[in-house]
């Protein structure tokens, strides 16, 4: 069973520009997760999907965050502009609709805003 | 609001000891708890999952202990190696309308040769 993939890896940018990040959970997952995760921090929830409707995004910046699950498949977190403290590792994780207790989190991207 | 916290944020310690990692929690309304390792740069690993009915799990040189009433639990490693130095992150699920699975800060374990 091939796991949950996140591209980039690495991300460097200048603040005020532009970054997207992309997850493919594992097959057959419908509940899909973005965490941010800083340094010396444990991650934090950004925002849950089931399927490809939002169930929780209390903690995601929406002035400057946007996220998108449109074929209840894969997922985009985008954001526009970047700002210094965003720099921070980006993980993705799924789980199964049974069992939403146990996810599966992705590599992550690490992003660096200079 | 759940709380979890993990102290210290590092330790060090020589290769061969027994080290216990603790972790507390606020909420003790917990459906489980796990235990992630985390690599410099990397995602996350699972190591152990506790039911909130369970009281402990083992795997390997690795034995998670759950006290649900406290708000408690411990990661015990066993004969410590350097391949274990990481971090190590303690998380809980909470079932709910919008279930929920909230991270302390982790320990950072280093074990020198």
């Amino acid at each position: 069973e091939a796991g949950v993939a996140q591209s980039p890896r690495y991300k460097i940018i200048e603040k005020r520009q532009s970054v997207a990040f992309w997850c493919n959970p594992i097959s057959g997952h419908a509940t899909l997760y973005w965490y941010q995760q800083i340094l010396g921090q444990g991650p934090k929830l950004l925002i849950q999907f089931q399927n490809n409707g939002v169930v929780d995004d209390s903690q995601l910046p929406k002035d400057r965050f946007s996220a998108e699950r449109l074929k209840g498949v894969d997922s985009t977190l985008k954001i526009q502009p970047a700002k210094l403290e965003d720099s921070a590792v980006y993980l993705c994780a799924s789980s199964s609709f049974l069992t939403q207790e146990t996810q599966y989190f992705g590599p992550g991207t690490r992003l660096l805003v200079l | 609001k759940q709380e979890v916290t993990q102290i210290p944020a590092a330790l060090s310690v020589p290769e061969g000891e027994n080290l216990v990692l603790n972790c507390s929690f606020t909420d003790s309304a917990i459906y489980n708890l796990q235990w992630f390792r985390q690599d410099p740069g990397k995602g996350l690993t699972s190591l152990l999952l506790i039911q909130s009915s369970q009281r402990e799990q083992t795997s390997g040189r690795l034995n998670a202990s759950l006290d649900k009433s406290s708000g408690r639990s411990t990661l015990y490693i066993a004969a410590s190696q350097p391949g274990d130095s990481a971090t190590y992150l303690c998380a809980v699920f909470q079932l709910g309308a919008n279930s929920k699975l909230t991270f302390g800060k982790g320990i950072t374990l280093s074990v020198r040769p």
